[in-house]
C-alpha cells in the first residue's frame, strides 16, 4: 500500500469550474500535509500547508483535512488554464519525520 | 536572486561515468535535500542534512554520495552511473529538520545512455 495516494487523474474541467484533487494517507501518525504544484518541465512549489483537521482557504484554493479519515483534498475554485499542472501530495510526521511522502501526483487540465 | 540553484541543469553521460551536481541555497535554511523523480513524475527523497550532518539516507545505493560542506550547500556524486539512474533531481531547502515547507532548486536533468 502505498503512504500516500492521491487520485490518479488525470483530471480535465472547463475553465471557472471547481477542480477537486483527493489524497489518502495510510500513516495515521502524519501531522501535517501540503500541496505542491508542478508545471511541466519546472520544481514543484508550494501552494497549500494544512495542519489540523477542518478547511484552510487561500484565495481560490481550499485545503480540506479529515485525520479521522486519513483524507486530504484541494479544491480550486475558478479554475483557470494557468492552474493546469501537476499537483502533488505530501505527508509528513510520524514515520515520515523529517521529510515530505509524496504522492504520485494529479495533472490537472483546465481547458477554456 | 535565486534560492536554491543546482548546477549543471543538464547532464548527458555514459554508462560507467561518474558525475556530480551542486546545489546551493541562500535562504539560511538549516535543512537541505535531495529528491529524485523518475518519468512517471513520482517524486521520492534520497537524502536530507541538517547543518551537515546526514539524517536521512533513504536505502539509496553507494553509488550516490551526498556531500554537505556548510548548512547553504550539498552536493551529490554519482559512481558508475547506471541507465537507471536517468531521472530529475531535485535540491530542496527547508528552514529546519521537519518542516514541510520546502523550496525545491531548479532540477539536474540526468540521462545515463
Amino acid at each position: 500500500q502505498k503512504e500516500v495516494e492521491q487520485n490518479s487523474g488525470p483530471l480535465s474541467v472547463p475553465e471557472g469550474a471547481i477542480a477537486s484533487l483527493n489524497c489518502t494517507y495510510s500513516d495515521r501518525g502524519s501531522q501535517s500535509f501540503f500541496w505542491y504544484r508542478q508545471y511541466s518541465g519546472k520544481s514543484p512549489e508550494l501552494i497549500m500547508s494544512i495542519y489540523s483537521n477542518g478547511d484552510k482557504e487561500d484565495g481560490r484554493f481550499t485545503a480540506q483535512l479529515n485525520k479521522a479519515s486519513q483524507y486530504v483534498s484541494l479544491l480550486i475554485r475558478d479554475s483557470q488554464p494557468s492552474d493546469s499542472a501537476t499537483y502533488l501530495c505530501a505527508g509528513a510526521g510520524g514515520t515520515s519525520y523529517g521529510k515530505l511522502t509524496f504522492g504520485q501526483g494529479t495533472i490537472l487540465t483546465v481547458h477554456p | 536572486d535565486t534560492a536554491v540553484s543546482q548546477t549543471p541543469k543538464y547532464l548527458v553521460t555514459q554508462m560507467g561515468n561518474d558525475k556530480s551536481i551542486k546545489c546551493e541555497q541562500n535562504l539560511g535554511h538549516d535543512t537541505m535535500y535531495w529528491y529524485k523523480q523518475d518519468s512517471k513524475k513520482f517524486l521520492k527523497i534520497m537524502f536530507s542534512y541538517n547543518n551537515k550532518e546526514l539524517i536521512i539516507n533513504e536505502t539509496v545505493p553507494n553509488r550516490f554520495s551526498p556531500k554537505s560542506p556548510d548548512k547553504a550547500h550539498l552536493n551529490l556524486h554519482i559512481n558508475s552511473l547506471e541507465l537507471g539512474d536517468s531521472a530529475v533531481y531535485f535540491c530542496a531547502s527547508s528552514p529546519g529538520l521537519g518542516a514541510g515547507e520546502q523550496y525545491f532548486g531548479p532540477g539536474t536533468r540526468l540521462t545515463v545512455t
